[in-house]
This record gives C-alpha cells, sequence and structure tokens, in this order.
C-alpha cells in the first residue's frame, strides 16, 4: 500500500491532453514539494518534473505539474504514443522522514 | 555532468547480504547541498525508498522504517562512491535497486543504472 495514492492506469489518443492525480496528506505532498517521474521499460526514472511544476531541462513543455492542498497532478498535451509508459509521484514526508511515491500509473496511448 | 554508477552482484542467497555500490562522477559524496539515495523498484511494491547518507558538517544517515534493522548505508570519500548493505535477505527483496541524488534544488534528479538483484538458493 503507497503512501501516496494514483489512479492504476489512465490513457489517451495521440494529440489528447491526459492528467494524472496524486492524492496524498499533510505531512508529504501538504507539507513539501512533489516529484514527478516518468518509467519506461528496462530504464531508470527520469524526472519529468520538480518543485511541483518546475521542468528539468529537456524536458518538454508538453509536461505540466500543478499542485493544490495535499494533492498534485501531471498533465501531459499532445500525447505521443513515446509517452506510454508508467509515471509516479513522490514528496518527502516529514512523518516518515523519507521520500514517498505513490503506486504509479500506467498510461496508455491508444 | 554528474553520473551514477552502479556495481555489485545480481544474485544473493537468502540469509546473506545484499551488497551494492553506487560512484559518483561530477559531484561530490561530501557535497554540503546533496543527499545521496537508494530506492529499489518492484512488481508488488512499486518504488521504495530506503535510505540515504548526506554530510552537513557531518555524516547523518536517514532509514526507512521497513528495513531500518537490517540495512546501512555508508560514504566512501577515498573513492567518492556510497554503498548500500541489506542483511538477511529474503524472496521480498528481489527487486531493481537504484541509487540517486537529492541536488540543490530539492529532487531527486540524477540516477544510477539500476541493477536487478535475485534473492534465490
Amino acid at each position: 500500500q503507497s503512501v501516496l495514492t494514483q489512479p492504476p492506469s489512465a490513457s489517451g489518443t495521440s494529440g489528447q491532453r491526459v492528467t494524472i492525480s496524486c492524492s496524498g496528506s499533510s505531512s508529504n505532498i501538504g507539507s513539501n514539494t512533489v516529484n514527478w517521474f516518468q518509467l519506461l521499460p528496462g530504464t531508470a526514472p527520469k524526472l519529468l518534473i520538480y518543485n511541483n511544476n518546475q521542468r528539468p531541462s529537456g524536458v518538454p513543455d508538453r509536461f505540466s505539474g500543478s499542485k493544490s492542498g495535499t494533492s498534485a497532478s501531471l498533465a501531459i498535451s499532445g500525447l505521443q504514443s513515446e509517452d506510454e509508459a508508467d509515471y509516479y509521484c513522490a514528496a518527502w514526508d516529514a512523518r516518515l522522514n523519507g521520500w514517498v511515491f505513490g503506486g504509479g500509473t500506467k498510461l496508455t496511448v491508444l | 555532468q554528474v553520473q551514477l554508477q552502479q556495481s555489485g552482484p545480481g544474485l544473493v542467497k537468502p540469509s546473506q547480504t545484499l551488497s551494492l555500490t553506487c560512484a559518483i562522477s561530477g559531484d561530490s559524496v561530501s557535497s554540503n547541498s546533496a543527499a545521496w539515495n537508494w530506492i529499489r523498484q518492484s512488481p508488488s511494491r512499486g518504488l521504495e525508498w530506503l535510505g540515504r547518507t548526506y554530510y552537513r558538517s557531518k555524516w547523518y544517515n536517514n532509514y526507512a522504517v521497513s528495513v531500518k534493522s537490517r540495512i546501512s548505508i555508508n560514504p566512501d570519500t577515498s573513492k567518492n562512491q556510497f554503498s548500500l548493505q541489506l542483511k538477511s535477505v529474503t524472496p521480498e527483496d528481489t527487486a531493481v535497486y537504484y541509487c540517486a541524488r537529492v541536488g540543490a534544488g530539492g529532487a531527486l534528479d540524477i540516477w544510477g543504472q539500476g541493477t536487478k538483484v535475485t534473492v534465490s538458493p
């Protein structure tokens, strides 16, 4: 059972906009910033979003993040087949004194 | 450019100790603005943070409650690397293990390539 809650799956057609939610509590998302990662099979996690809505250099602006209270969202616009991957949210948890992750969302591009 | 290079065995017997090393290039394990983490991924548990080591005038460690009694993460300043030791492993510890940096921006921004570790007789 993951500390952060994500939907197990999401889908969209090419060109569409998809959002993935991440729900937490006051000790993690409510008091710390959120990271989002993309996992492709056989590769290390790639940081997509940090500080709730900042993109590292090289990440397309099709990816955006937001946070409100104890929830966060990742939005992917102009969906492409290469976006088919697993997406995870993460935040520091002040009560557990460690990083906590969502259970991951498998994105399918139809 | 910061890179993390992992090394260690891919097969460990039950009850033995899992040992992995993460060599750092482009940064220092003794950096006052970074933290060095171990994280694992398995189909049953997803991504799970195991612990970290970091230097702020002295060395600190934090460990996940789930592994606290079995884990040790240690820096090696002479080789600019850090290591993971997980004792008394069981098949439940089978996973892909990653080392990762938390940089000055506060994000898990640099990851190692991952090591698939199987616990089996």
